[in-house]
């Protein structure tokens, strides 16, 4: 039982325009979103997060949106620049208990120069 | 500085072996985790400590099994290992307090049985 799903395992993108990758969950108890970005043979890197309070959350070329009514949400990058090449895994949270990240099954973004 | 360190990083053993996978953090974190990516890249969890208490144990296969000898170590042992054990294992710690946030992770080990 997948809660947390990526439906695009890749995604092509220009550089220099708007990288858009999106995530659904079904646990409507997650109550805090995040984003990690994962180079080969690495660990993922934290790159941006969202509380269910908030509907977007911006950190420089990097904006998360949140829409809880469709348990949806998508992460924004602009402008795509070649380093953003990477595995983006989108993770949920239940902040209360025994926390752990739920993760979805990622999205391989690639930036064509 | 290496924040989660993982050692080693690569292993190739064959089927049937007993091998064991050490994680180590810096950061002052009180938790620490093991995930695991499958062939299909999907992440998942597989065991948590908090101070050396075992709070999550996700329905793993009692072949594998995680020990924590103080906050700042988490060593996962795996006994009779099988193909399906293939795959790449990351060790990650976070703050308690911290809810939501704070999880940094290892690099990760690339298990190959054959």
């Amino acid at each position: 039982d997948q809660q947390v799903k990526q439906n695009s395992p890749s995604l092509s993108v220009q550089e220099g325009r708007i990288s858009i990758l999106n995530c659904d969950y079904t646990n409507s108890m997650f109550d805090y979103f995040l984003w990690y970005k994962k180079y080969p043979a690495e660990g993922p890197t934290f790159l941006i997060s969202i509380s269910s309070i908030k509907d977007k959350n911006e950190d420089g070329r990097f904006t998360v949106f949140l829409n809880k009514s469709a348990k949806h949400l998508s992460l924004h990058i602009v402008p795509s620049q070649p380093g953003d090449s990477a595995v983006y895994f989108c993770a949920a949270v239940v902040r209360f208990g025994n926390e752990k990240l739920t993760f979805g099954t990622g999205t391989r973004l690639t930036i064509i120069p | 500085d290496t924040a989660v360190s993982q050692t080693p990083k690569y292993l190739v053993t064959q089927m049937g072996n007993d091998k064991s996978i050490k994680c180590e953090q810096n950061l002052g974190h009180d938790t620490m985790y093991w995930y695991k990516q499958d062939s299909k890249k999907f992440l998942k969890i597989m065991f948590s400590y908090n101070n050396k208490e075992l709070i999550i144990n996700e329905t793993v296969p009692n072949r594998f099994s995680p020990k924590s000898p103080d906050k700042a170590h988490l060593n996962l042992h795996i006994n009779s290992l099988e193909l399906g054990d293939s795959a790449v294992y990351f060790c990650a710690s976070r703050l308690a307090s911290q809810r939501g946030y704070g999880y940094t992770f290892g690099s990760g080990t690339r298990l190959t049985v054959v």
